[in-house]
């Protein structure tokens, strides 16, 4: 079975500080790693993947996330919050060679103060 | 790319009554996924199709729900004899098939209210 935990049901920063959404995972196998983001009333919109190679994934609107193996881990990181990136974060798993369905966390509420 | 496309969008029914809700993927993409998302909860896997195939259904999807993609293009939902529990936004994907970490796109979502 696989699992998806993000810590946080809410995570506060100021305008203009970096913000870090926590992500870890657990699979029998090898993870692909998804981050997406919903705005009030509206679907998932995908943000970043991880699939393999590189650890340091770059994403949309200047999100990066960083696939840490050892700590089963796919924290979400950005180096300067706006106001506009208040949203919740969904972090989500599946497992390479696997079934397709995404397993998803229960989400983190990114809220960036002005 | 005009994205992946529900409807409705909302819907209030009485328990008891059935309810249809249609999925229209992007336009080259050849596998469909329904999820059920509850509030404050992320969204939970129900089935998945490859073209008309559906090649996988989650134990959430009692017999009162049935999904069909009959020309591997558009997707219904349908869920029979509704229960105040299938209350709860219901989000399709779509994505194309890929040797590597295949990217699903998601709709809108129908959002059930189930009196």
């Amino acid at each position: 079975a696989q699992s998806v935990a993000q810590p946080e049901d809410q995570v506060n920063v100021a305008e203009g500080n970096p913000l870090t959404v926590k992500c870890t995972y657990s699979v029998s196998g090898n993870p692909y790693l998804f981050w997406y983001v919903q705005y009030p009333n509206r679907g998932l919109q995908f943000l970043l993947k991880y699939i393999t190679g590189d650890n340091l994934v770059k994403g949309s609107y200047g999100f990066e996330a960083e696939f840490n193996k050892s700590q089963t881990s796919f924290h979400l990181k950005k180096p300067s919050a706006l106001v506009s990136d208040s949203a919740l974060y969904f972090c989500a798993v599946s497992i390479v060679g696997g079934r397709r369905a995404l397993t998803f966390g229960s989400g983190t509420r990114l809220q960036v103060q002005p | 790319d005009t994205g992946v496309s529900q409807n409705p969008r909302h819907k209030i029914t009485k328990r008891g009554q059935n309810v249809t809700f249609r999925c229209d993927p992007i336009s080259e993409h050849n596998r469909l996924y329904w999820y059920r998302q509850t509030l404050g909860q992320g969204p939970e896997f129900l089935t998945y199709f490859q073209n008309e195939a559906q090649l996988e259904k989650s134990r959430l999807l009692s017999d009162r729900f049935s999904a069909e993609r009959p020309k591997g293009s558009f997707s219904t939902l349908e869920i029979q004899r509704t229960e105040q529990g299938d209350s709860a936004m219901y989000l399709c994907a779509s994505s194309l098939n890929r040797a590597l970490g295949e990217t699903q796109y998601f709709g809108p979502g129908t959002r059930l209210l189930v009196l």
